[in-house]
């Protein structure tokens, strides 16, 4: 595609609720990251995949977060029974081959946790 | 631990007025410092990439410069276009960006 499509744009979840984020990547970029950002903050990396091994997930804040990218083009991120610290933007990025590249974000999806 | 920062955190001038942002970094092993856009509700869009000290980058109104332990990110003439959030990001040894919180923006006409 033209660029990297992120939906649903807006998410409203009750806490303790799950939820999927899915994240559609520029045609063959092999890379793809998942971005979390607070309001007023800069981006803070969550997780880094190559094609569809899943190579760092050091930023990832618990073992609530999961995330997966199965074929290797279309990546999910999971949040099991969501908090309200969870509340942010997140965001995903890819690039053409890995890492130290620019990378090409998507507009984000905004979730709120009531 | 690598970290980058940012100041300051907000800047507001007069349409015409040419300032410089600050992005002081400690990233091991840098491999290239990175300077995005990023509009309200939009995610961050690529502006340049900068990867060894005395570097400079130019597009439009705007200028990156590159020093063992500062970027920054000249803005000449600003025009009301211009406002927006500018992060600042690098990358080393762990190939990851690591983002500065951002310095927001606004010229006023």
């Amino acid at each position: 595609g033209a660029g990297v499509s992120q939906s649903p744009r807006y998410k409203v979840a009750k806490r303790g609720q799950d939820v999927a984020l899915r994240c559609d990547p520029i045609s063959g970029h092999v890379s793809l990251f998942w971005y979390q950002q607070a309001l007023g903050q800069g981006p803070e990396f969550l997780t880094y995949f190559q094609n569809e091994a899943q190579l760092d997930k050091s930023g990832l804040p618990s073992d609530r977060f999961f995330a997966e990218r199965p074929e290797g083009s279309v990546s999910t991120l999971k949040i099991q029974r969501t908090q309200q610290e969870d509340s942010a933007v997140y965001l995903c990025a890819s690039s053409y081959t890995g890492l130290n590249e620019k990378l090409f974000f998507g507009s984000g999806t905004q979730l709120s946790v009531l | 631990e690598d970290q980058v920062t940012q100041s300051p955190e907000a800047l507001r001038l007069q349409e015409g007025e040419s300032s410089s942002l600050n992005c002081s970094y400690t990233v091991s092993g840098l491999r290239g410092l990175f300077w995005y856009r990023q509009d309200p509700g939009k995610g961050p869009e690529f502006l340049f990439t900068l990867y060894s000290a005395g570097e400079e980058k130019e597009k439009e109104r705007l200028k990156a410069t590159l020093t063992k332990k500062e970027s920054f990110l000249h803005i000449t003439a600003p025009k009301p276009e211009d406002s927006a959030t500018y992060l600042c990001a690098g990358s080393g040894n762990t190939g990851k960006l690591i983002f500065g919180q951002g310095t927001t923006l606004q010229v006023k006409p």
